[in-house]
């Protein structure tokens, strides 16, 4: 039974930078992707960016080139998002989700979501 | 940047009805279509990859078609836990992996 278990919820300042934390499990994590999707209050689900964790090659959307960064810990099966000069905007729910590369794209199985709240 | 557009938006229907959402790409996405379900408060669960393989474990009154630009998800018979909002996604594009606005569905 594959699992991704993200980490809690976290309040930040305007500026400041976020990380958040994709642990799985029940899956061979070097064979498939880890994708980041975030979604605003009340809004639609949002691409970020991606890695495949076997060759730590990491894709991003061109809205947050240079804001975003992934990454992915082979040893421990757990994929980070980091995201900087947070602002208000940036609030929203962050999902990680497997992703399939290479043949059909989908993204199988999501985490349970971290809410990060940008607040003064 | 791949644009996908859902139509309808919102919907109302009843526990039995038959319902097909919309989904159109602004350029030809061969078969790289995905479609999700999202109820409130959770995360989003697949249905239905490459625009019409069922996802294992998603009852078969979903269904998914189309290739190129149009693709539709039917749902045969609408059950009370179908209610939810629904989003496209285009993998086609590796760099860009965008997603459709979102169809409400809701109960009429």
């Amino acid at each position: 039974q594959v699992q991704l278990v993200q980490s809690g919820a976290e309040v930040k300042k305007p500026g400041s930078s976020v990380k958040v934390s994709c642990k799985a499990s029940g899956g061979t994590f070097s064979s498939y992707g880890i994708t980041w999707v975030r979604q605003a209050p009340g809004q639609g689900l949002e691409w970020m960016g991606g890695i495949v964790p076997i060759s730590a090659t990491a894709n991003y959307a061109q809205k947050f080139q240079g804001r975003v960064t992934i990454t992915a810990d082979k040893s421990t099966s757990t994929a980070y998002m980091e995201l900087s000069s947070l602002r208000s905007e940036d609030t929203a729910v962050y999902y990680c989700a497997r992703w399939i590369v290479g043949s059909t794209g989908q993204f199988d199985y999501w985490g349970q979501g971290t809410l990060v709240t940008v607040s003064s | 940047d791949i644009q996908m557009t859902q139509s309808p938006s919102s919907l109302s229907a009843s526990v039995g009805d038959r319902v097909t959402i919309t989904c159109r790409a602004s350029q030809s996405i061969s078969s790289y279509l995905n479609w999700y379900q999202q109820k409130p408060g959770k995360a989003p669960k697949l249905l239905i990859y490459a625009a019409s393989s069922l996802q294992s474990g998603v009852p078969s009154r979903f269904s998914g078609s189309g290739s190129g630009t149009d693709f539709t998800l039917t749902i045969s018979s609408l059950q009370p836990e179908d209610f939810a909002t629904y989003y496209c996604q285009q993998s086609y594009s590796p760099l860009m992996y965008t997603f459709g606005q979102g169809t409400k569905l809701e109960i009429k």
